[in-house]
């Protein structure tokens, strides 16, 4: 099984809808994050946590929203989507900062989102 | 301000020829410098990483990569390239203490010809 999980992988909803992706985790790690791709644009961050108590705004957060159910647990939402959040959506997932965290993000396979 | 560029979009090359895909970035700390490899269908997984010391750095699958500070620059390197390297390959910056700023470019795609 995948260390990151993400559900569902894909998804076709109609403009305004609320969507929910949803991410678990089994690496133990404190910090997750999720981030949006679009072609030719690279990732781009939506929200970071780096505990249930701690979450915080990336660069393109408006129109999303995010849950921390619980350490294993981020969700994302979109409580009315439209059709430029249409994009592919990763979950990823870190080490504390100090002594041996590698900076290494760990991604799941991804969650495309289609908004027509 | 932060960024990173990969000056190539698409790089076709021959199963066997090397292979070198650049990334200029720039970024107003020290930077730690990261590539990833992203296969169709797929999350994105670490290839390497630079932190300090040796300027050149060995990773997996059998890529390495040079940090150049004085051109600002981590470009990534395979001195000969398999079928299954074909992928998009994306660099990223980041900082310690700081991860949550990671910067990535808009990613490479590399075609392998037969």
């Amino acid at each position: 099984d995948a260390d990151v999980t993400q559900t569902p992988r894909n998804r076709i909803t109609k403009t305004g809808k609320r969507i929910m992706l949803e991410c678990s985790q089994t690496k133990g790690h404190d910090r997750m994050y999720w981030y949006r791709q679009d072609p030719g644009l690279g990732l781009q961050l939506i929200y970071y946590s780096f505990d249930v108590k701690d979450i915080n705004k990336g660069e393109i957060s408006d129109g999303y929203s995010v849950s921390r159910q619980a350490q294993a647990k981020f969700s994302l939402s979109l409580e009315s989507a439209i059709p430029n959040q249409t994009a592919l959506y990763f979950c990823a997932t870190s080490e504390n900062d100090g002594g041996g965290n590698t900076g290494e993000l760990f991604f799941g396979e991804g969650s495309r989102l289609t908004v027509l | 301000a932060q960024s990173v560029t990969q000056p190539d979009i698409h790089i076709t090359v021959s199963e066997g020829a090397s292979l070198e895909l650049r990334c200029n970035y720039s970024y107003g700390a020290t930077p730690y410098l990261f590539w990833y490899v992203q296969s169709p269908g797929q999350g994105l997984q670490l290839l390497l990483k630079y932190f300090s010391g040796d300027t050149l750095v060995q990773g997996i699958k059998g890529f390495e990569a040079e940090f150049k500070r004085s051109q600002s620059s981590f470009n990534l390197r395979k001195p000969s390239v398999h079928w299954s390297d074909a992928a998009e390959y994306f660099c990223a910056v980041g900082a310690l203490g700081n991860f949550n700023k990671f910067y990535f470019g808009s990613g490479t795609k590399l075609n392998v010809k037969p």
